[in-house]
């Protein structure tokens, strides 16, 4: 079954303590993607990531660090989470890369985080 | 920059009715692509239905359609014959290729009651 993973789906944790949730894909797709949502806020993409090893900055990526050294995997790391980033986090990923691809984002089931 | 927005909260439609839901967009990318996502209370994104800027027709999913106007960067979602399990949180997003960032709004709680 095509499927977008995370772990955990729930994390409660505390100030500075360091966390990483995983995100996995098992339909060999290039993109990947972190979109965090907040009430009233709608999502907001945190990183993204176009192939293996090439990253960058979406819209909100303060206090967020991410890597893809695999092309199913794309973990995003809270090297000194804080209460502000309580939020639920998705993953999602897509195959195509490059104009004039119309394909679908696969979303991941989400993470409900929240920093004490 | 790209912005989404939609202004209804939340609404309130019984079994069977129809609603639609308002959506607004601002760009100045003549092509791109606008999509509703649904999330119920299981949190998970659903696509409801996409529609590509340059199609003038407008999308149709089963009971799900769209009206589409791009002079007025407007793109409102009909949910028609409501079912109660249509009861979630919608989310219009556009984005300039398909595949990539989306830009979502602030989403709208459609409430169906028996």
């Amino acid at each position: 079954e095509a499927q977008v993973t995370q772990n955990p789906r729930y994390l409660i944790t505390v100030t500075g303590k360091k966390l990483t949730v995983t995100c996995s894909q098992n339909m060999n797709h290039e993109y990947m993607s972190w979109y965090r949502q907040d009430p009233g806020l709608g999502l907001r993409q945190i990183y993204y990531s176009m192939n293996v090893e090439v990253t960058d900055k979406g819209d909100v990526p303060e206090g967020y660090k991410v890597s893809r050294k695999e092309k199913r995997n794309f973990p995003l790391i809270l090297e000194s989470p804080s209460p502000n980033q309580t939020s639920l986090y998705f993953c999602a990923s897509s195959a195509t890369v490059g104009r004039g691809g119309e394909d679908t984002q696969y979303f991941g089931p989400g993470t409900r985080l929240t920093v004490l | 920059a790209q912005t989404v927005t939609q202004s209804q909260p939340e609404m309130s439609v019984q079994e069977a009715e129809t609603v639609t839901l308002s959506c607004t967009y601002d760009t100045s990318e003549n092509n791109y692509y606008l999509f509703w996502y649904k999330q119920p209370p299981s949190r998970q994104m659903i696509l409801v239905i996409r529609q590509e800027a340059y199609k003038q027709q407008n999308a149709t999913e089963n009971r799900f359609s769209v009206n589409f106007q791009k002079a007025a960067k407007s793109f409102s979602l009909k949910i028609s014959d409501s079912q109660l399990g249509d009861t979630a949180m919608y989310f219009c997003a556009f984005a300039t290729d398909s595949w990539g960032k989306l830009q979502f709004g602030a989403g709208t709680q459609v409430v169906v009651t028996p």
